[in-house]
């Protein structure tokens, strides 16, 4: 089955510490994204990446890295710099970058204990 | 900066019509769209329509676009409630893909 898959359904970060968010698509896109969705608003792109190797800052970078050292995966890191890191992750990938459609993951929760 | 708006909530009965709208504000966006999220999950696509076209129909999902106005619709008929769900529109602007705020459609019985 072809898709996105995104590990864990349920985060917890702890004061201070650093998490990663697993994102894993065997679509063969160039193109993956990683947006915030906070409770009944719609999403912000935090990070993009045109093609492996590549990744550019989005609308709320801040607090946040990522990496893309391999064509299918795309990790996204909160640091302890993301002051209100409480929200639905969702990372997409597309063919390329824009103009074409995007396919979603099932969303990675993040609490903060 | 671009800005697609749609309104917060839309309630309907079982068995009826619902219309979702939503305007964008980029005139040269080329693909529209439209998905649908249900509670903890992600975004389902639903359909999308290419800006040359001024209604795209999928069983029971309508789409109309009226780029003279910057206005898209999705129109589901006989809804059910199994449509009950987060409804997303939106626009590519420039390489990046644009959403609004959801558009929350509750079924009732």
């Amino acid at each position: 089955d072809g898709g996105i898959t995104q590990s864990p359904k349920y985060l917890f970060r702890k004061e201070g510490q650093n998490v990663t968010l697993s994102c894993e698509q065997n679509l063969n896109h160039d193109a993956m994204y990683w947006y915030r969705q906070d409770p009944g608003q719609g999403l912000r792109l935090i990070y993009y990446s045109q093609i492996v190797n590549d990744f550019q800052k989005g609308d709320i970078a801040e607090g946040y890295s990522v990496s893309r050292e391999k064509k299918e995966s795309f990790p996204l890191t909160v640091t302890s710099a993301q002051k209100n890191p409480t929200a639905f992750y969702l990372c997409a990938s597309s063919i390329e970058l824009g103009g074409e459609t995007q396919y979603f993951g099932p969303g990675t929760r993040l609490l903060v204990l | 900066g671009e800005d697609v708006e749609q309104s917060l909530f839309l309630s309907v009965r079982e068995g009826d019509s619902s219309v979702i709208n939503c305007t964008y504000t980029d005139s040269s966006s080329t693909y529209l769209y439209w998905y649908k999220q249900e509670p903890g999950a992600g975004l389902q696509l639903l359909t999308y329509i290419f800006s040359n076209m001024d209604m795209k129909q999928d069983q029971r999902l309508t789409v109309l676009l009226n780029k003279k106005d910057k206005h898209l619709s999705l129109r589901i008929a006989d809804t059910q409630t199994g449509d009950s769900a987060i409804y997303f529109c939106a626009e590519i602007a420039g390489n990046m893909l644009t959403f609004g705020g959801g558009t929350r459609l509750m079924v009732k019985p």
